[in-house]
């Protein structure tokens, strides 16, 4: 079995600052691992993944993740938020199955 | 490309009513498909997961039921509506092989009264 923590419930970040959301994960087999966006009252967006070889992978909208396997982590980066970046952010394992993370709120300010 | 859609898209329902909510998805063939629901302020909890017609496997011992009539069609049904039903419902699909990414339809919102 797998899990996720996502260790921010809540960021707030003004225009234009980078923002870092943390994930980290444990699992007793190789996992897959994924980043998605929910805006209010939409679905889940896929914002990137790590299946495989390149430990930095770049999704859309300008986001990025760093899988460490030592540290177990998939922390999300963006160097300038933009004001639609306001959403909901899951970090997701697979596994056996796809576990997800509580979520994390980030509220871009101007 | 692969498109899913989900309907309704919201739902005012009254207690003890039935349920009945509809996901299909286009653009691929025997996907894997899922049923997840979202609590207001919480992550996703898996409902049920089918890999084929007929296949469904249930994660959660609940009010809920789900079917998958032809491949490419999923339903999320009730009996009888419980106010802890209310949720924002999630399906998401899968490629057969090499399924390890999903992806999500727009939801449907049911509030339970």
């Amino acid at each position: 079995a797998q899990s996720v923590t996502q260790l921010d419930s809540q960021v707030p970040v003004f225009e234009e600052a980078p923002v870092e959301l943390r994930c980290n994960y444990s699992s007793s087999v190789s996992v897959y691992l994924f980043w998605y966006v929910q805006y209010p009252n939409q679905g889940l967006q896929l914002l990137l993944k790590y299946l495989s070889g390149s430990t930095l992978v770049k999704g859309i909208n300008g986001f990025e993740a760093e899988f460490n396997k030592s540290q177990t982590s998939f922390h999300l980066r963006k160097p300038s938020v933009h004001i639609s970046d306001t959403a909901e952010y899951f970090c997701a394992v697979s596994g056996d199955k796809l576990s997800f993370g509580a979520g994390t709120t980030v509220t871009v300010r101007a | 490309s692969q498109t899913i859609h989900q309907w309704p898209a919201t739902l005012v329902q009254p207690v003890g009513s039935p349920l009945s909510l509809e996901c299909t998805v286009e653009g691929t063939s025997n996907p894997n498909l899922y049923w997840y629901r979202q609590a207001a302020g919480r992550g996703l909890q898996l409902l049920f997961y089918s890999v084929g017609i007929g296949q469904i496997s249930s994660e959660v011992p609940q009010n809920l039921s789900a079917s998958r009539p032809q491949d490419r069609q999923f339903i999320l049904s009730s009996k009888k509506l419980l106010l802890s039903d209310s949720g924002f419902y999630l399906c998401a699909w899968s490629p057969l092989s090499g399924g390890e990414t999903q992806y999500f339809g727009p939801g449907t919102r049911l509030l339970v009264l």
